[in-house]
């Protein structure tokens, strides 16, 4: 089974901080992901990277930044929280490849408040 | 704009009957459809998919229509149980193998009613 860890289910934190969400993967997937979903809004695409070091950003990247220094490995960065990225985040791989190779596997969700 | 809409937010549906979820999709490159269920305070979880050279797909208690000239999917749960109730999201994927993710909608809720 596809396993996709988040380091946090719940996190606190104050405005202006700096945040680290750390996410791991450990079927040697191609692509990693990072979602926030907000009630009414659906899952939003914030960041993706399909290999190490490569990053894109997604939908709604702005005060956001990631990480992937290694395959398994990818971070999402809040630079300076404020209270609108309140939300639950969710960080997802998939394999690659045209069909099936584009199914997500999630992690469990941080959900994040910041104060 | 939305790409991939979901226009009920919830829907009722009392155990033991179909529910019939719905979803609509603008973008014509769409070529992968999927749809995941999430539990509260959980990832969601993959469901069933579909290609676009399939109308239909089939496992289980769950089937996935794709209507492409009217850019309509819909999924059917029949018999719906208690466990079913949760929230459903509809998602799809372009032409360039998933390496850009998926896009979704905004989910719809399903009660399942005893």
């Amino acid at each position: 089974d596809v396993k996709v860890t988040q380091s946090s289910r719940y996190l606190v934190k104050r405005t202006g901080e700096k945040v680290f969400l750390e996410c791991v993967q450990d079927m040697d997937h191609e692509n990693m992901f990072w979602y926030r979903q907000d009630p009414g809004l659906g899952l939003r695409l914030i960041y993706f990277s399909y290999d190490v070091k490569m990053k894109e950003k997604g939908d709604i990247p702005e005060g956001y930044s990631v990480s992937r220094e290694k395959k398994e490995r990818f971070s999402l960065i809040l630079e300076s929280a404020s209270t609108n990225q309140t939300s639950m985040y969710l960080c997802a791989s998939s394999l690659g490849g045209q069909g099936s190779g584009e199914k997500l596997f999630f992690g469990s969700g941080t959900q994040l408040s910041v104060l | 704009d939305q790409q991939v809409k979901q226009n009920s937010p919830s829907l009722s549906v009392q155990e033991g009957r179909i529910s019939i979820l719905n979803c609509d999709y603008t973008n014509s490159m769409f070529d992968y459809f999927l749809w995941y269920k999430k539990y509260p305070a959980e990832g969601p979880t993959f469901l069933i998919s579909i290609s676009s050279i399939k109308d239909k797909n089939e496992d289980g208690r769950f089937t996935v229509f794709l209507n492409k000239s009217a850019k309509h999917l819909s999924l059917h749960i029949v018999p719906s149980q208690p466990g079913d109730s949760a929230v459903y999201f509809c998602a799809a994927s372009g032409s360039g193998g998933g390496a850009d993710g998926l896009t979704f909608g905004k989910g719809t809720h399903l009660i399942i009613q005893p």
